[in-house]
């Protein structure tokens, strides 16, 4: 199956600092996510991109398809960023995810 | 409000015995998925469903069992023949033309 890497594993930062996370795949995707999953377990989608560059507030997501690999940016951070968040990806279009490991952050007041 | 409830929150199995995991959405979505997550680790796709009457196996099916006779509902049975059940179990959604995922709050199911 597809392969679904994510770095850094651990993240800690100061609030107010930026961030970037990486997201590399091993085969050619027609999906992909980003998801925050908080403290007590619930996943909130951010970002549908399975190519391009969108923002959202403070968060931003640059899918670069050819190349294999995905980045989300958090400027700004907040305490309230902390929590893990993986990306998944879909390889035929079938709604059927392959989700990364997650890169857990931790952001101090 | 339109979303995804699971219950219950928490679960206790004892040896030897079925449990069955409650997944229900009000979003009209088509597609529905079941996922475990292990502590620290990333979500692996138990069984989906694409439709009513329909669904496939996902990369950790043994021991799981589901039914789709609604389109509102995707229950999950974990079964004895599960011998690791502990974890943290989410149910998701899809469709509607929107290619996000939406998820329930999970249930997790702990081992007596």
């Amino acid at each position: 199956g597809i392969q679904v890497e994510q770095s850094p594993p651990d993240l800690i930062l100061q609030e107010g600092a930026n961030s970037t996370l990486r997201c590399n795949f091993s085969d050619s995707v027609n999906n992909l996510q980003w998801f925050h999953q908080n403290p007590w377990g619930q996943l909130i989608n951010l970002f549908y991109i399975p190519s391009g560059t969108k923002q959202n507030g403070r968060l931003s997501a640059t899918t670069v398809a050819t190349e294999r690999y995905s980045l989300l940016y958090i400027s700004s951070s907040q305490t309230t960023d902390s929590g893990v968040y993986f990306c998944a990806v879909d390889l035929y279009n079938f709604n059927k995810f392959y989700f990364g490991s997650g890169t857990k952050l931790n952001v101090k007041p | 409000d339109g979303g995804i409830t699971q219950s219950p929150k928490y679960l206790f199995r004892k040896e030897g015995q079925n449990v069955t995991l409650s997944c229900e959405q009000n979003l009209n979505h088509d597609a529905m998925y079941w996922y475990r997550q292990d502590p620290g680790q990333g979500l692996r796709l138990i069984y989906y469903s694409q439709i009513v009457n329909d669904f496939q196996k996902g990369d950790i099916a043994e021991g799981y069992s589901v039914s789709r006779e609604k389109k509102e509902s995707f229950p999950l049975t974990v079964t004895s023949a599960q011998k690791n059940p502990t974890a943290f179990y989410l149910c998701a959604s899809t469709g509607g033309g929107e290619e996000t995922q939406y998820f329930g709050p999970g249930t997790r199911l702990l081992v007596l």
